[in-house]
């Protein structure tokens, strides 16, 4: 089955740069979706189809996607960034199962 | 405004059944593509069946696959999860999603509802 991997853990100072990275084989001919998940909430899509942000999410959130590693940024951090995110993929290859990765926290020092 | 409500959850002894819905509301239902997604404690995602509009396309996550049946009524606005012989690692808060169109094996989840919480345990 498809694996996604994602570093447990990012710490950020307010007002520098994110950035996470999503890691599986070739992943660059895969759609990759980004969610944000603040505690005790539901997950929210931030980044979707690699690079286009849906309404209302600010445009400090960027993606990209290349080779075997997908990437997250978030720039000018602010405090309401820190939670979980997660990368997400459907692999049609084999099974035709949609896979999250890992998740990593991002915290805001 | 998109809702998606689920209920149903609740504690169930290993080995035993349970039901879960999800009533949407705010949208088109038979528009688009549905999906279950859990979430054990303190883990990560992970997604377990998804439904195409008109129930003719489903898929399972392999851990699942055998034991735990997606349904959907749109004449209802609801979706449904059967879910059988269940396993302790089966714990988890199982998440209504929806997809951002009609196809089932593709696209983003771009609502969510708030969760029912589901325990196995003896």
């Amino acid at each position: 089955s498809y694996v996604l991997t994602q570093p447990p853990s990012v710490s950020v100072a307010p007002g520098k740069t994110a950035t996470i990275t999503c890691g599986g084989s070739n992943i660059e001919s895969k759609s990759v979706h980004w969610y944000q998940q603040r505690p005790g909430q539901a997950p929210v899509v931030v980044i979707s189809n690699d690079n286009d942000r849906p309404s209302g999410i600010p445009e400090r959130f960027s993606g990209s996607n290349s080779g075997n590693t997908a990437t997250l940024t978030i720039s000018r951090v602010e405090a309401g960034d820190e939670a979980d995110y997660f990368c997400h993929v459907w692999d049609t290859d084999s099974g035709h199962q949609s896979v999250f990765g890992t998740g990593t926290k991002v915290t805001v020092l | 405004e998109v809702q998606l409500v689920e209920s149903g959850g609740g504690l169930a002894r290993p080995g035993r059944s349970l039901r879960l819905s999800c009533a949407a509301s705010g949208f088109i239902f038979d528009d688009y593509a549905l999906h279950w997604v859990r979430q054990g404690p303190g883990k990560g995602l992970e997604w377990v069946s998804g439904i195409n509009w008109k129930s003719d396309k489903i898929v399972y996550a392999d851990s699942v696959r055998g034991r735990f049946t997606i349904s959907r009524d749109n004449a209802k606005n609801s979706l449904y999860l059967q879910m059988s012989n269940l396993k302790p690692e089966d714990t988890a808060l199982y998440y209504c999603a929806r997809s951002d169109g009609f196809i089932v094996e593709a696209g983003f989840f771009d609502h969510w509802g708030r969760g029912a919480l589901v325990t196995v345990s003896s």
